[in-house]
């Protein structure tokens, strides 16, 4: 599975839009890229995934540039709830769950 | 939503002692994984099962074997627990194979060894 690299942290104004940038430059064709967040002691939990188009779900959006190398989880109006640590990961389509979970950003969204 | 329910979410126990962690889950899925996750290292792929009363070493398998005998129900198990068995431990199941399906976490069980 392809290497992904993420900031190590961000901030957020509440009520604002968080945008956490995600570079996967090695990543092939038939790999999806997720996004999971964990907060503080807490299993992960999804959020979103895709492979090339972008998409839209109730708590993000994914944007996924024309040439896969890089991808932008949107979280549209962030609450202090929203403060977490996420993780992007590029999955093979056939894996059986080896998930290699990075250092992901740890996103503080501030009153 | 899927719920995936582990029984237990913080365990202290003493070296040499055999420890039991159970999983389920409720929605019928095939496959079910067993992680363990510590600070730096990320989360390592200990055990996992396609069917029922199969299973698959994971990266990390030594010190730990594995259950299923329902569909809906993987457990752990630590013969003889020790130290380096410290950490948090995260159950994990999906429909089938990953790239169109989703795994979905348990909330997570902390065990410590004394």
């Amino acid at each position: 599975d392809a290497k992904t690299t993420q900031p190590p942290s961000m901030d957020c104004a509440e009520g604002r839009a968080a945008n956490l940038p995600c570079n996967h430059s090695t990543i092939s064709g038939n790999e999806y890229v997720y996004w999971y967040r964990q907060i503080h002691s807490q299993g992960p939990q999804y959020i979103i995934h895709g492979l090339k188009n972008n998409e839209t779900n109730e708590m993000a959006s994914l944007i996924i540039t024309e040439d896969r190398k890089s991808s932008t989880l949107i979280l549209p109006h962030a609450t202090l709830r929203d403060t977490a640590v996420y993780y992007c990961i590029a999955l093979y389509g056939g894996s059986q769950g080896n998930l290699i979970f990075g250092k992901g950003t740890k996103l503080s969204v501030k009153p | 939503d899927v719920k995936v329910t582990q029984s237990s979410r913080y365990l202290v126990k003493r070296t040499g002692e055999k420890v039991f962690l159970e999983c389920v889950q409720d929605m019928d899925h095939e496959n079910m994984f067993w992680y363990r996750q510590d600070p730096g290292l990320g989360l390592r792929l200990i055990y996992f099962s396609y069917d029922v009363k199969m299973k698959e070493k994971g990266d990390i398998p030594e010190g730990y074997s594995v259950s299923r005998e329902k569909k809906e129900r993987f457990s752990l198990i630590l013969e003889s627990a020790s130290t380096n068995q410290t950490s948090m431990y995260l159950c994990a199941s999906t429909e089938g194979l990953l790239g169109a399906n989703v795994l979905t976490f348990g909330a997570g069980s902390r065990l410590t060894v004394l």
